[in-house]
């Protein structure tokens, strides 16, 4: 089974432009969240989207959004980039919640530069 | 405000020796605890517990939760190089069924294992 997959892997922008940056989850994954990851702030949850809806957001500001299609495919936008948006950016696919039994698996992620 | 500390913040140990990691946490509406290993990639998923008392094993990997002292606990036997990693904790609060809910990440323990 095909792992989740992020694109693009590596992407640099320029202050004040926008970005998307897409991920697909593993086949028969509904949920899918998004991580920002930095040396100083360490990993930091974004949001969260399970059948095309956000069910969690992060404590980011509104230049960070994202949604889901109906086939499970999630998409995220930064939009008027800063450089402190620079990071790695992960997505992270699970199967649908039964009981105790819920893993989670990350994608190799997406390295954007801010210049 | 949320908060997930983990300690130590890192940890140098020979092969064969045992490890304890720790991760206590203040959250509101606790749902789940999730332990990850990261080495130099994306986090890979060990344990999700929400259950006092309960432990969860893996190999010589461990992991139990106290909902009363508000901590958990990742103990790692007979470690090896390959052990050598960051390993993450994260709290998941106010989530639903089909969720983990809204993530709160530690700063990560750097656990290096020598030969």
């Amino acid at each position: 089974k095909a792992g989740v997959t992020q694109t693009p892997r590596y992407l640099i922008k320029t202050r004040g432009q926008q970005v998307t940056l897409s991920c697909s989850p593993i086949s028969g994954h509904r949920s899918v969240s998004w991580y920002q990851q930095t040396p100083g702030q360490g990993l930091q949850f974004l949001f969260e989207y399970f059948s095309e809806t956000q069910r969690n957001k992060g404590n980011f500001p509104g230049r960070f959004s994202g949604r889901q299609f109906s086939n499970s495919r999630s998409e995220m936008n930064v939009s008027t980039l800063e450089l402190g948006d620079s990071a790695l950016y992960l997505c992270a696919s699970s199967p649908v919640r039964t009981g105790d039994s819920y893993e989670q698996y990350f994608g190799p992620g997406t390295r954007l530069t801010v210049t | 405000e949320d908060k997930v500390v983990q300690s130590p913040l890192s940890l140098v140990v020979h092969e064969g020796d045992t490890v304890t990691l720790n991760c206590s946490y203040e959250v509101t509406n606790f749902r789940s605890l999730l332990w990850y290993k990261q080495e130099k990639k994306a986090p890979t998923f060990l344990f999700m517990l929400t259950s006092s008392g309960i432990e969860k094993k893996s190999g010589r990997l461990s992991s139990i939760l106290d909902k009363k002292e508000l901590f958990s606990i990742l103990n790692i036997t007979a470690t090896q190089t390959g052990d050598s990693a960051v390993y993450l904790c994260a709290v998941g609060a106010n989530a639903g069924v089909t969720s983990y809910g809204k993530l709160t990440f530690g700063q990560g323990t750097i656990l290096t294992v020598h030969p």
